[in-house]
């Protein structure tokens, strides 16, 4: 079944504590994203990935980083987060870059941090 | 901010009757798509309208976008109560990075 997968679904953590969320995509896509969802802001986009080895800051990609060293993988890592990082995390990814570029999403990951 | 904002915030129709939302970017794009999400899940796409269509449609949705105003709108006729989501907007820009819309909240009474 094509899917996006993410994991953990549910985190609750401590300021500071640094934590990875891992997001995998069996499709063959080349482009890859994550956004965080907090109410009345809709979805922020932190990073995307055109390809292996291809990252670029998305609108709100402070406190967050990434890694693209598989085409199937796009962890996000918080190196040391912080309360303000306490939101929904949806991953997604898309065949290509270009004008067909549908995005599947990952079923998303509540992060709570204390 | 080149974010798209959808209008209104917040539809409340009856079953069978035809919802429309409404979504206003300010930022060149190359297509535009709909999504919808079911309370805290993921999101579904819908449907995606390139920068150099007017209409499209797709079952029971219809999709148009004027450029020159900056607008698309997302038509859902006969709505039913499985209808009842959040819907956004979401915007490509020519840097490939892709701006939401904050939602549109409907809920299709039974």
């Amino acid at each position: 079944e094509a899917q996006v997968t993410q994991n953990p679904r549910y985190l609750i953590t401590v300021t500071g504590k640094k934590l990875t969320v891992t997001c995998s995509q069996n499709m063959n896509h080349e482009y890859m994203s994550w956004y965080r969802q907090d109410p009345g802001l809709g979805l922020r986009q932190i990073y995307y990935s055109m390809n292996v080895e291809v990252t670029d800051k998305g609108d709100v990609p402070e406190g967050y980083k990434v890694s693209r060293k598989e085409k199937r993988n796009f962890p996000l890592i918080l190196e040391s987060p912080s309360p303000n990082q306490t939101s929904l995390y949806f991953c997604a990814s898309s065949l290509i870059s270009g004008v067909y570029n549908e995005q599947f999403f990952g079923p998303g990951t509540r992060l709570t941090v204390l | 901010s080149q974010q798209g904002e959808e209008d209104p915030q917040a539809l409340s129709i009856q079953e069978g009757e035809n919802a429309t939302m409404n979504c206003s970017y300010k930022t060149s794009i190359n297509n535009l798509q709909w999504y919808r999400q079911n309370s805290g899940r993921g999101l579904v796409h819908l449907i995606l309208i390139r920068s150099n269509e007017r209409e499209k449609h797709s079952g029971r949705l219809r999709v148009t976008l004027d450029t020159s105003k900056k607008s698309s709108s997302l038509l859902i006729t006969a709505s039913r109560a499985a209808d009842t989501a959040s819907y956004f907007c979401a915007l490509k820009t020519s840097y490939d990075k892709v701006i939401f819309g904050p939602g549109t909240s409907l809920s299709v009474i039974p």
